[in-house]
């Protein structure tokens, strides 16, 4: 399974970007890359994912460097809301291939956003 | 997008005693479902996979006979924690798969339900 590595800790002024990295050199090919944020005492929430486009929606935008061995959530305007902790995952396939696949969180960003 | 939805969303319990949580896909069919058990200031671990109609698959040092996984419907998972210790106080969560239409692959999770053993 690839790994990923991110920050521990971003902060962020509201109403600016945040851009929150994430390091997987060990992916695999065929291996997304998905974003989810987990605010304080919720379940976690789906951002965005992407293979080795970039790819948007109404949440972010996710870059993915050509190597594929990193990339970035972008959050265009960062609110108050928006503090939680993101996780970057590498979408692990299972055992019988196809759409199985096993999401494992890391231990993610908290990612503050100031007034 | 699709919602999850988790009952009770918090629970207290005395040492001993057995607790069932309940996992439900509100507006799409889930064939596999998963559980995952955060403690404090830590990341979510999963614990099993749960398969609609089959055994439910266990994470590696998960005890399969502690926790009770039931998938009996494609809308309903249910996860009992026998005999709970208060070591076994943690937020647990859940998530299901939907695997139809233009949400196909992503994983939806539940809200969490907030387990404390006395």
């Amino acid at each position: 399974d690839a790994k990923t590595t991110q920050p521990p800790s971003m902060d962020c002024a509201e109403g600016r970007a945040a851009n929150l990295p994430c390091n997987h050199s060990t992916i695999s090919g065929n291996e997304y890359v998905y974003w989810y944020r987990q605010i304080h005492s919720q379940g976690p929430q789906y951002i965005i994912h992407g293979l080795k486009n970039n790819e948007t929606n109404e949440m972010a935008s996710l870059i993915i460097t050509e190597d594929r061995k990193s990339s970035t959530l972008i959050l265009p305007h960062a609110t108050l809301r928006d503090t939680a902790v993101y996780y970057c995952i590498v979408r692990v396939e299972g055992n019988s291939g196809g759409s199985n696949y096993k999401l494992t969180f890391g231990k993610g960003t908290l990612l503050t956003v100031n007034p | 997008g699709a919602v999850v939805s988790q009952h009770p969303s918090w629970v207290i319990c005395k040492s001993g005693t057995s607790v069932k949580i309940e996992c439900r896909s509100l507006d799409f069919q889930a064939t596999t479902m998963f559980w995952y058990r955060q403690f404090p200031k830590q990341s979510l671990m999963l614990m099993a996979t749960s398969n609609e109609g089959s055994k439910a698959t266990y994470e590696q040092g998960v005890e399969k006979d502690k926790f009770l996984i039931n998938h009996a419907s494609l809308t309903l998972s249910t996860l009992t924690v026998t005999s709970a210790h208060p070591e076994d106080s943690s937020f647990y969560i859940c998530s299901a798969r939907d695997q139809s239409g233009s949400s196909y692959n992503e994983q939806f999770f539940g809200p969490g339900t907030r387990l404390t053993v006395l």
